[in-house]
């Protein structure tokens, strides 16, 4: 079945270091990717989407590209905030049945 | 706009109690509705989907269940619960093949004691 794979965590960082969270899928059909995000207590926002090939999701300064030669939809942003710390969740949705499957989320910390 | 709510944001079972937790969008016709359950450790799991009135997908097989029992209500249900149900507990809703993400509510946390 579809599945998504992501870097465990936590990852730390100082505040404006660069970041990359790694995630990788496999699925079936051919799925839209996703990255949400979930602040302490709350539940998830969606951060970027990409629905095809080489479609550059970003937003808030992140950005994700789609690799379907890779299966891959790396999370990257080039210089983070203590605001940023929080979980990160790469998702999939899978065309065919409408299914969303997430992965097991990696919790970043940014230090000041 | 659409908005997703789901009730209540705290909740204490005892074991064996049953359990009805409710998630409603309003704003939206006709949408695709999900639950998932987030445990420490493993990540956000998909419990149930549903693309229509009636229509329920189980993806993990255990003492939970799900009914839509009216266009744009979801609602999880337990018999008895568990220690093991224990949980943060998040429904969300999506417009399906069009614009495939999931809007979220604020969750339920679910502690079975």
């Amino acid at each position: 079945g579809d599945s998504v794979t992501q870097m465990e965590g936590p990852v730390t960082l100082s505040e404006e270091a660069f970041l990359t969270i790694n995630c990788t899928y496999t699925a079936t059909g051919y799925p839209s990717l996703f990255w949400y995000v979930q602040y302490p207590g709350e539940g998830l926002q969606l951060l970027l989407k990409a629905t095809k090939a080489d479609d550059k999701g970003s937003n808030k300064g992140f950005e994700a590209t789609y690799r379907k030669e890779t299966t891959s939809f790396h999370l990257e942003k080039g210089s983070v905030q203590v605001s940023d710390s929080a979980v990160y969740f790469c998702a999939l949705s899978d065309r065919i049945d409408d299914k969303i499957i997430f992965g097991k989320g990696t919790r970043l910390h940014i230090l000041p | 706009s659409q908005t997703i709510h789901q009730w209540p944001a705290t909740l204490v079972q005892p074991v064996g109690s049953p359990l009805s937790l409710e998630c409603t969008v309003e704003g939206t016709s006709n949408p695709n509705l999900y639950w998932y359950r987030q445990a420490a450790g493993r990540g956000l799991q998909l419990l149930f989907y549903s693309v229509g009135i009636g229509q329920i997908s189980s993806e993990v097989p255990q003492n939970l269940s799900a009914s839509r029992p009216q266009d744009r209500q979801f609602i999880l249900s337990s018999k008895k619960l568990l220690l093991s149900d224990s949980g943060f507990y998040l429904c969300a809703w999506g417009a399906g093949r069009v614009n495939t993400e999931a809007f979220f509510g604020q969750g339920t946390r679910l502690t079975v004691v």
